[in-house]
């Protein structure tokens, strides 16, 4: 079937880089996004990758490989306030079905 | 804009009562999603529109959940009777764009349900 799966936890330490990956079972989607939802508040948007390779946005990076069905979130210069839960999602081209993933916990050590 | 308004932020509720909760997508969004968010079974897409149609309700859990979505400003989801397992977080999110691609999702606060 159509899956996203993500580590569930993932423990780093302030100031370090951390990689999120998000390996999928499907194909056919528009491209892989990323959302981060802190504890009690709401899923916010961080990037989105149409196209194969790199997408940078400050601290933040996001990659897609569609030949590999893997994509990842690569945060940098850790801080305290990344703790959160991160999600990847697709939109798929046959039925314009949305995919999460389950989401990876993100705990940042001092 | 003031973003994406869900109503109520909690509702405590008996089980086998009707619930209904309200959401304001963000003006100009053709698109509106409602999500459900338990510790158990994580994020889930419940339902979304487009231009107020119906695009995907396959994740809506059974009978007992519909959702409506009369003009292009507010949408709501009904529980039809209430179950204890209902509880969780719902949120309503709302995006603008083709049908042909992805579009960044702005997410509400979220309801808080619970169900005694």
């Amino acid at each position: 079937g159509q899956s996203l799966e993500q580590p569930s936890e993932v423990t780093a330490v302030e100031g370090a880089i951390v990689q999120i990956n998000c390996t999928y079972q499907t194909s056919g989607f528009y491209g892989l996004s990323w959302y981060q939802q802190h504890d009690g508040g709401a899923p916010t948007f961080l990037s989105y990758n149409a196209l194969d390779g790199l997408e940078e946005t400050g601290r933040f990076s996001s990659f897609l490989s569609r030949s590999d069905s893997y994509g990842y979130l690569l945060l940098q210069e850790l801080q305290m306030k990344d703790s959160a839960s991160y999600f990847c999602a697709v939109k798929m081209r046959s039925n314009y079905q949305l995919i999460w993933g389950a989401g990876t916990k993100l705990i940042i050590k001092p | 804009d003031a973003g994406v308004i869900q109503s109520p932020r909690h509702e405590v509720t008996e089980m086998g009562q009707e619930v209904t909760l309200r959401c304001k997508p963000i003006s100009g969004h053709d698109y509106l999603f409602w999500y459900r968010q338990t510790m158990m079974r994580g994020l889930e897409l419940l339902i979304y529109f487009n231009n107020n149609v119906p695009i995907d309700d396959s994740g809506m859990p059974e009978d007992r959940f519909s959702a409506k979505m009369p003009n292009a400003s507010f949408s709501t989801l009904k529980i039809q009777p209430s179950e204890p397992r209902d509880s969780a977080v719902y949120f309503c999110a709302s995006s603008s764009g083709g049908l042909s691609s992805y579009n960044e999702q702005f997410f509400g606060p979220g309801t808080r349900l619970t169900v005694l």
